[in-house]
């Protein structure tokens, strides 16, 4: 069974860099798929942050390209969000999730539970 | 940028009634469609892929239909496990994924 958990500072200060990691179990990222991270504000819908392949590739949301950085580690099974110069519109739930990019196929599949990261000081 | 638009924002329905959701999107995204549920306090679960297809384990209850710019979600039967929030999400433009704002299916 793929399980996903994210980790990291519940609470982040306005303009610094907020981190999140990504921990997979159950799948090996080296062996396909790609891996992304959502974001969803309090009350609010859903909104793609970006995702990765185990290669290094990354795509981001270019709404928030300027400040984010997706990065993988397959020795660890994991991979990780930075996103800078945060303010209190950032403040969401943020999720991972494996995204199937097959042929006919194509959807998010599996999710962490998310983690609630509020940008106070 | 696809813009995915959800009507309505709410949609109020009794136990044992049918639900119809829309989604339409800014541009064609030919049949490049999910839909996911999510209930309170929990993550999005994948309902439909390629507009129309059920995901493993989802009850026959649920169907998708539509391509193009229009899409529909319909719940045949809403069973009390079914009062969520729907968000449909293109993938036409992968890798960029835009996701709709979401209905929320309450009881009546």
């Amino acid at each position: 069974q793929v399980q996903l958990q994210e980790s990291g500072p519940g609470l982040v200060k306005p303009s610094e860099t907020l981190s999140l990691t990504c921990a997979v179990s159950g799948y090996s990222i080296s062996s396909g798929y790609y891996w992304g991270w959502i974001r969803q504000p309090p009350g609010k819908g859903l909104e793609w942050i970006g995702s990765i392949y185990h290669s290094g590739n990354t795509y981001y949301n270019p709404s928030l390209k300027s400040r984010v950085t997706i990065s993988v580690d397959t020795s660890k099974n994991q991979f990780s969000l930075k996103l800078s110069s945060v303010t209190a519109a950032d403040t969401a739930v943020y999720y991972c999730a494996r995204w199937a990019q097959l042929v006919g196929s194509n959807y998010f599949d599996y999710w962490g539970q998310g983690t609630l990261v509020t940008v106070s000081s | 940028e696809i813009v995915m638009t959800q009507s309505p924002a709410t949609l109020s329905v009794s136990p044992g009634e049918r639900a119809t959701l829309s989604c339409r999107a800014s541009q064609s995204v030919s049949s490049n469609l999910a839909w996911y549920q999510q209930k309170p306090g929990q993550a999005p679960r994948l309902l439909i892929y390629g507009a129309s297809t059920r995901a493993t384990g989802i009850p026959a209850r649920f169907s998708g239909s539509g391509s193009g710019t229009e899409f529909t979600l319909t719940i045949s039967s809403l069973q009390s496990e079914d009062f969520a929030v729907y968000y449909c999400q293109q993938y036409n433009n992968w890798p960029s994924l835009t996701f709709g704002g979401g209905t929320k299916v309450e009881i009546k």
